[in-house]
């Protein structure tokens, strides 16, 4: 299968903890975008990468939210301290390019307890 | 800025045809649909350039209007696999670049 990959599916923490998402995109992709989407609401942009460069991060993101794509190819999304507002699905994009289709994982889902 | 989709929500009979209308308050590069079932991600469904044109999808079509900014998807004798919620994400341009925002989703049921 050579669509976006997310690990893990499902992630349970209690409130406090510190928890690590990965992506995998698409391997010819150039960008990626991390999303969070609450129950009923579109997907709600977090960041983006053009190759392994942060080109952008959502002014409404806490600094508890730090992503990485070291080598351009996969990514990680760590939030830290996490809180009960966290819980949401986490999901993963990729494109070639900026006006792309963006292809989606199946997404990360985050219960804060 | 969000684009503004519109009905919000819209409940079917099998065979009945729908549209789902999303609009910018921005010029828009180009807009893409996608469709998310309930626990699932966002599949992508089509994208519209800028000096396109219609496209269609089985019995699921678009529209991009350029000078009203909107774009409207076209699902013609639904089946019950339609069922779920539709997005638009619109391409627009300004001086720092192209931004991609997904608008609040329309849901559409269809009843057997």
């Amino acid at each position: 299968d050579t669509g976006v990959s997310q690990d893990p599916r499902h992630k349970i923490t209690k409130r406090g903890q510190n928890v690590t998402f990965r992506c995998d995109p698409i391997s010819e992709h150039n960008r990626l975008y991390w999303y969070r989407q609450t129950l009923g609401q579109g997907p709600e942009f977090l960041t983006y990468f053009q190759n392994e460069a942060q080109l952008e991060k959502s002014r409404l993101l806490s600094d508890r939210f730090s992503a990485e794509r070291p080598k351009g190819s996969f990514s990680t999304l760590e939030i830290q301290r996490t809180e009960q507002g966290d819980s949401a699905m986490y999901l993963c994009a990729s494109s070639l390019g900026s006006a792309d289709t963006q292809y989606f994982g199946p997404g990360t889902r985050l219960t804060v307890l | 800025q969000q684009p503004v989709q519109s009905p919000q929500a819209v409940i079917l009979r099998e065979g009945e045809d729908a549209v789902i209308n999303c609009s910018s308050s921005k010029a828009l590069y180009s807009v893409h649909w996608y469709r998310q079932k309930h626990g699932e991600a966002p599949v992508f469904l089509m994208i519209l350039l800028k000096g396109g044109e219609q496209k269609g999808h089985e019995k699921i079509s678009a529209s991009f209007n350029e000078k009203k900014q909107q774009s409207s998807l076209y699902l013609t004798a639904s089946q019950l696999s339609y069922s779920g919620t539709y997005f638009c994400g619109t391409v627009t341009s300004d001086n720092y670049g192209q931004n991609f925002v997904f608008g609040p989703g329309t849901r559409l049921s269809v009843l057997p």
